[in-house]
């Protein structure tokens, strides 16, 4: 059961452009939105993450948009660049009881052309 | 500061087989969680162990298993490999039990042949 849907599988975009990652979520439990960046060879970092009490976040070029009535949220990456290139992954967790665990989506794999 | 480390980076067995994947936290983290990330599938929770108790476990057979020791390291056991059971394993710890602060290991690449 795929609880946290991600899309697209796969985006190119040339430097500079502004990549958009979606996902959505069913369960309305989650509370804890994080994305992950992983590059070949390497675990998942944390790159920003959000709670439902605010709409936006942003951490330098990183942006999280959320909709909670919509169960969604997307990562914008302004003015990408090559070194951008890596697989996003975003998350879902519920932060109560002893059920603590993150729920990811399929993840992304973003290329960033000259 | 160490970060999270896994041993062995590459792991080759055939089916039938048992495998063993360690992992060590970053010092001070008491939490150690493992994952899958197969091909096409995204990061599936397999185990969390807190101050050495399994304290929950995803929607795998009981061939996956492990243990934390005192030190906060941890073993993660797979039984009777499966073809399927190839996979990235990733071993993530955080400082309390909350999700939001898990940093990751490089992972253990298993080939099942």
């Amino acid at each position: 059961q795929q609880q946290v849907k991600q899309s697209p599988q796969s985006l190119i975009v040339q430097k500079g452009g502004i990549p958009i990652i979606n996902c959505a979520y069913e369960n309305t439990a989650f509370d804890y939105f994080p994305w992950y960046q992983q590059f070949p060879g390497k675990g998942p970092a944390l790159l920003i993450a959000i709670r439902p009490d605010v709409s936006e976040k942003k951490e330098g070029r990183f942006t999280i948009s959320f909709n909670k009535s919509a169960k969604q949220f997307s990562l914008h990456i302004m003015d990408s660049q090559p070194g951008d290139s890596a697989t996003y992954f975003c998350a879902a967790s519920s932060v109560s009881g002893t059920a603590s665990k993150l729920t990811f989506g399929t993840g992304t794999r973003l290329q960033v052309t000259l | 500061e160490a970060g999270v480390t896994q041993s062995p980076t590459h792991l080759i067995k055939t089916r039938g087989q048992q495998a063993t994947l360690r992992c060590s936290p970053i010092s001070g983290h008491t939490s150690v969680y493992w994952y899958q990330q197969a091909l096409g599938l995204g990061l599936q929770f397999l185990l969390w162990y807190d101050e050495g108790e399994e304290r929950n476990r995803g929607n795998f057979p009981p061939r996956f298993s492990g243990r934390q020791f005192p030190n906060y390291s941890s073993e993660l056991n797979v039984n009777a490999l499966e073809l399927e059971d190839s996979a990235l394993y990733l071993c993530a710890s955080t400082q309390d039990r909350g999700p939001e602060t898990q940093y990751f290991g490089p992972g253990t690449r298993l080939l099942v042949l």
